[in-house]
């Protein structure tokens, strides 16, 4: 199974700057079927980005996604009070799906 | 709007089963299907299998084969996940989240609020 590898495992920020989360693969991704949730605690995932770069309905066009293969990026261009959260990649192009461990992104 | 409500907190002892229900609402529930992923303690996210809602269908992570069992009630729109032979290590946070019809797509944009299973003597 493709094994997911997320860093940072913390990234401490402040309101308005910039979250760069990075996840890399063990193999490549088939079709760059990489997707990105974000969590709060208590809470259920909530799908970000699919497609390594598609925003989900109704995400801000502040998360952004890229990359192919084995290395993708999220990218939170301001940060809201609100992103503070803990971050997953996760593939869906080989069966067993699989997800990173998560980012945590906290406040500074 | 589309809603997946699961059942309540279950707290089993070791080597016996849990049920989880997952009831949907807000869609044609036979058109799709009902995927499995569940979260122990402070970790991150794993998926468990998918089933098939109006087919029976399913495809299980090889870890859970033998020992999971997923199915679907199309009368009542819900769908059940089966685990046995509990262990210490299956305590976690099981959800359920819609997925496609014919294999499981790997994308969950609708997922239930959690069932927190706990296993301890």
């Amino acid at each position: 199974e493709i094994v997911l590898t997320q860093s940072p495992g913390t990234l401490s920020l402040s309101p308005g700057e910039r979250a760069t989360l990075s996840c890399r693969a063990s193999q490549s991704v088939r079709s760059s079927y990489l997707a990105w949730y974000q969590q709060n605690p208590g809470q259920a995932p909530r799908l970000l980005i699919y497609g390594a770069s598609s925003r989900a309905t109704g995400i801000p066009d502040r998360f952004s996604g890229s990359g192919s293969g084995t290395d993708f990026t999220l990218t939170i261009s301001r940060l809201e009070p609100e992103d503070f959260a803990v971050y997953y990649c996760q593939q869906y192009g080989s069966s067993p799906w699989t997800f990173g461990q998560g980012t945590k992104v906290e406040i500074k | 709007q589309v809603q997946l409500v699961q059942s309540g907190t279950e707290v089993k002892k070791p080597g016996a089963s849990v049920k989880v229900s997952c009831k949907t609402s807000g869609y044609t529930f036979s058109n799709y299907g009902i995927s499995w992923v569940r979260q122990a303690p402070g970790q991150g996210l794993e998926w468990m299998g998918w089933v098939s809602a109006d087919s029976g269908n399913t495809n299980y992570a090889q870890k859970f084969q033998g020992r999971v069992t997923m199915t679907t009630d199309t009368s009542t729109s819900t769908a059940y996940m089966d685990l046995r032979s509990l262990r210490s290590d299956d305590t976690a946070v099981y959800y359920c989240a819609r997925d496609s019809y014919y294999h499981s797509s790997g994308l969950y944009p609708d997922w239930g609020q959690g069932t927190r299973v706990t296993v301890s003597s």
